[in-house]
């Protein structure tokens, strides 16, 4: 199965700040790739997919780049709600594998 | 709206089968390329592809789960129900029912657009 690995694991940061958080996978996905934001007690969003398109609905802050092997999330100018932990999946090839996710939390 | 709602025990012993329940709104198997996963997150682990159902309702496995794991569907209840057997302590966590849209032909190839809030399970004696 591909090994998707994310970076940081961790990360503390302030409101306002830009914060990218990179995905990387153990082999190329093209742009196979989506991003998730994760809170406490609830399921999973959908953020991004296609490795850059925007889901309705979330604000444009949220970004996503990449292709091949490598990828970026970042959300421009943090805001409070805005704090939780982000994954990434691969959906290139069966069986669909994701990362071990990355928690943003406050400085 | 979308929503799906998991349910089912929250502690079952070591041996025992797992059977949860997905019930779901706002969108029907009757659609082309409907498709209703099955995912779960581990402590301390990345979250794992369990298997699904798709709107043919053919159902496609992680291989690794071997036979323990079925997947079936009441469409009549807008129901998917996954059976786990021979649990261990090892699969405990929590499970999240999870819609997404087949590709072409393919549930595989496509991201998840709506999740359950997830039943957390422990498996212990």
């Amino acid at each position: 199965a591909i090994r998707m690995t994310q970076s940081p694991s961790s990360l503390f940061t302030v409101i306002g700040d830009r914060v990218t958080i990179t995905c990387r996978a153990s082999q190329v996905i093209r742009t196979s790739l989506a991003w998730y934001q994760h809170k406490p007690g609830k399921g999973p969003e959908l953020l991004i997919y296609d490795a850059s398109t925007l889901q309705n609905g979330v604000p444009s802050r949220f970004s996503g780049s990449g292709s091949g092997t490598e990828f970026t999330l970042t959300i421009d100018s943090l805001h409070s709600e805005d704090f939780a932990t982000y994954f990434c999946q691969q959906y290139y090839e069966f069986p669909t594998t994701f990362g071990q996710g990355t928690r943003l939390e406050i400085k | 709206q979308v929503t799906l709602r998991e349910s089912g025990p929250a502690l079952v012993k070591p041996t025992q089968t797992l059977t949860l329940t997905c019930t779901f709104s706002g969108f029907s198997f009757t659609i082309p390329g409907m498709c209703v996963s099955w995912i779960r997150q581990s402590q301390g682990k990345a979250l794992e592809w369990l298997g699904l159902i798709d709107w043919k309702s053919e159902e496609h496995l992680r291989p690794s789960l071997g036979t323990r794991v079925t997947i079936s569907r009441d469409t009549s209840k807008q129901q998917v129900v996954l059976r786990m057997t021979n649990m261990d302590p090892a699969d405990t966590g929590t499970y999240f029912c999870v819609r997404s849209f087949a590709v072409g032909i393919s549930c595989y190839a496509s991201s998840f657009d709506s999740w359950g809030q997830g039943a957390l399970v422990t498996v212990s004696s």
